[in-house]
């Protein structure tokens, strides 16, 4: 069984749609992430959420908005979609603070 | 502002060697530390940690080693094999339940 799952692995799509990323976890974790990785290859926090709860937004813009239906969920919703949002996706989970996060395989998103 | 640096983008080592990957960091306020293995197409795959009350950490063929004063921190993969092949991501915390990663080191083992 797939530890943290994500779906769709690919999504190609015009600038101006909406779409969304699904993530699911199966390992009772309490927190879970979204981390974008762009075309430079760095990793770097979006949202957490800790009990369904927002505990960091670092800085995205609005046009993103995650919702965590409950403990094992986090999803992804991009609207009006930017070239510039062009890249990978990665959802992962922890336990809490100061543990690791196991990360799912991500989801390549290409605006054109 | 990159709190988590790995300045060397590339390594290649013989198989059976050791593999030596450096990674430094600015936030003091960090205080734990993991290492990432990660493959095309693939999501990082947690490797090895170490808090900061502790100085080494060994699994296996993989140990990491904090120095704290010097905010440096390493990881060596001993022996080295051809599947350790992949791009390592070093991570910090500071319990702000949010990882700062690295640029990555790309690892090539060559048999």
């Amino acid at each position: 069984d797939t530890a943290v799952s994500q779906t769709p692995k690919y999504l190609v799509t015009q600038m101006g749609n909406d779409k969304s990323i699904k993530c699911e976890q199966n390992l009772g974790h309490d927190t879970m992430y979204w981390y974008k990785q762009d075309s430079k290859k760095f990793l770097k926090i979006m949202f957490s959420y800790n009990n369904k709860e927002l505990i960091i937004n670092e800085t995205v813009p609005n046009r993103f908005s995650p919702k965590s239906p409950d403990k094992a969920h986090l999803n992804l919703h991009i609207n009006s979609l930017e070239l510039g949002d062009s890249a990978v996706y990665f959802c992962a989970s922890s336990l809490g603070a100061n543990t690791e996060a196991f990360f799912g395989q991500g989801t390549r998103l290409t605006v054109v | 502002d990159q709190q988590v640096k790995q300045n060397s983008p590339s390594l290649s080592v013989q198989e059976g060697r050791i593999s030596i990957l450096n990674c430094d960091y600015t936030n003091s306020m960090f205080d734990y530390f993991l290492w990432y293995k990660k493959y095309p197409a693939e999501g990082p795959t947690f490797l090895i940690s170490i808090s900061s009350i502790k100085d080494k950490n060994e699994d296996g063929r993989f140990t990491v080693f904090l120095n704290k004063s010097a905010k440096h921190l390493s990881l060596h993969i001993v022996p080295s094999q051809p599947g350790d092949s992949a791009v390592y991501f070093c991570a910090a915390s500071g319990y702000d339940y949010k990882l700062s990663f690295g640029a990555g080191t790309t690892v090539t083992v060559r048999a």
